[in-house]
């Protein structure tokens, strides 16, 4: 069990460039999440998946962004012409049933110049 | 409104010494956890509770809660410098299939000092 790994872990990007991060949850969780934090606050749910069906997005969530877990096992998660405010720590988590412990990646941190 | 407050925000305590960190919630909810984060590092898992009147003990760190106060709590018995790091507390607002959706806390920052 290697844990939920993310990358890349630091990414600085252009104002108005696309950026797309990796998630590999633990072999065999059929739960995924995508969660964002910013400095100083607590993370803020963005989306999960069950196996390959996306169940449930935040309306942080904006166009701008798009999940896909196309197969069931790793998960992407892109950022369309990203701005400033973009700028976070974007963290995967995964869980194997409902209700059961959430494990969650070291974070990829996105940095928008 | 959703809100889970936690306080203190701030917490500076001497080694040794027991406190308590409080986590309220304003929504119905049937499971919450503790996370501790280091700085810079991701989020790990101390405890799940999934029912009211849960109580988890994992050495100096004992987790309860009460959902019809909607409250929980963190304890720190005789507390060491390793402790030293922020923790949040979640409310899982889903229900059944949809469990997963965490509101957090803004955090606890804890300083043990010598």
């Amino acid at each position: 069990d290697t844990g939920v790994s993310q990358d890349p872990r630091h990414k600085i990007t252009k104002r108005g460039q696309n950026v797309t991060f990796r998630c590999d949850p633990i072999s065999e969780h059929n739960r995924l999440y995508w969660y964002r934090q910013t400095l100083g606050q607590g993370p803020e749910f963005l989306t999960y998946f069950q196996n390959e069906a996306q169940l449930e997005k935040s309306r942080l969530l904006s166009d701008r962004f798009s999940a896909e877990r196309p197969k069931g096992s790793f998960s992407t998660l892109e950022i369309q012409r990203t701005e400033q405010g973009d700028s976070a720590m974007y963290l995967c988590a995964s869980s194997q049933t409902p209700g059961n412990t959430i494990y969650f990646g070291e974070g990829s941190w996105l940095t928008v110049v | 409104e959703l809100k889970v407050e936690q306080n203190p925000l701030f917490l500076s305590m001497q080694e040794g010494k027991n406190y308590t960190i409080y986590c309220n919630y304003s929504t119905t909810s049937d499971r919450l956890y503790w996370y501790r984060q280091d700085p810079g590092k991701s989020l790990e898992s101390l405890f799940v509770l999934l029912s009211n009147g849960a109580v988890k003990q994992e050495g100096r760190l004992m987790a309860s809660l009460d959902t019809k106060a909607r409250l929980s709590t963190l304890h720190i018995t005789a507390a060491v410098h390793d402790l030293s790091a922020t923790y949040f507390c979640a409310v899982d607002i889903g229900y059944g299939g949809s469990q997963g959706n965490l509101i957090f806390g803004k955090g606890t920052k804890l300083s043990v000092k010598p």
